[in-house]
């Protein structure tokens, strides 16, 4: 299995709404990202998590609120989010021993927020 | 800090013909990995070729490879024999070769069309 597994596909939530993104990977992998993306922009890192503990937080605004509850599984937790937050948002997992491996991308979760 | 230079917003080239992207790069680093990832309209980011700057060789997949300068910090991607399926936006990315979980660095993307 060499797939990382986004759900939903799509979302349309309103601003006051409650949502969250989940992430799978089954390839044993100990990093995981989660990557926001802007139409015709390149993925902008959001979060990095390194053996289930919070690596990196790129200033994210706390309306978003990623969690890692095992080593397969990311979430990422939504609230009162903005119009502008709407975006393709990725995942990405590498292996943790190998500094040089690609990372291996979900297929998004297109989000528009009303 | 890292950056990574696409200077081709936009790129077309003719069916079964050749084509080079270019990317250029900046690290104060000896060793890291170049790559260039595929994003077609279905969105997901898909690895087209790796180098490891401690290969002299160029990387070569298939279609496509890659002409890596290490001194100029130049990667460029040509895809040879292009096909409409080849048709997305490619981004270029630069990792620095330390623990596993350091981000990959991008460059702003090139969208590529051909034209049949």
């Amino acid at each position: 299995d060499t797939e990382v597994t986004q759900t939903p596909k799509h979302l349309v939530m309103g601003m006051t709404n409650k949502k969250s993104l989940k992430c799978e990977q089954h390839m044993g992998h100990r990093a995981m990202y989660w990557y926001k993306q802007k139409a015709k922009k390149p993925p902008e890192l959001m979060f990095v998590y390194s053996y289930e503990k919070l690596s990196i937080n790129e200033s994210v605004p706390s309306r978003f609120s990623p969690e890692c509850p095992n080593s397969s599984l990311l979430n990422l937790h939504l609230h009162a989010l903005q119009p502008e937050d709407s975006a393709l948002y990725l995942c990405a997992s590498n292996p943790r021993s190998a500094g040089g491996t690609e990372a291996f991308f979900g297929q998004g979760t297109r989000l528009t927020v009303v | 800090a890292q950056t990574v230079t696409q200077s081709q917003p936009e790129m077309s080239v003719q069916e079964a013909e050749t084509v080079t992207l270019s990317c250029t790069y900046d690290t104060s680093e000896s060793d890291y990995y170049l790559f260039w990832y595929k994003q077609p309209p279905s969105r997901q980011m898909i690895l087209v070729i790796r180098q490891e700057a401690y290969k002299q060789q160029n990387a070569t997949e298939n279609r496509f490879s890659v002409n890596f300068q290490k001194a100029a910090k130049s990667f460029s991607l040509k895809i040879s024999d292009s096909q409409l399926g080849d048709a997305a936006m490619y981004f270029c990315a630069y990792r620095a070769t330390l623990s596993g979980n350091t981000p990959l660095v991008f460059g702003k993307g090139t969208r590529l069309s051909v034209i049949a």
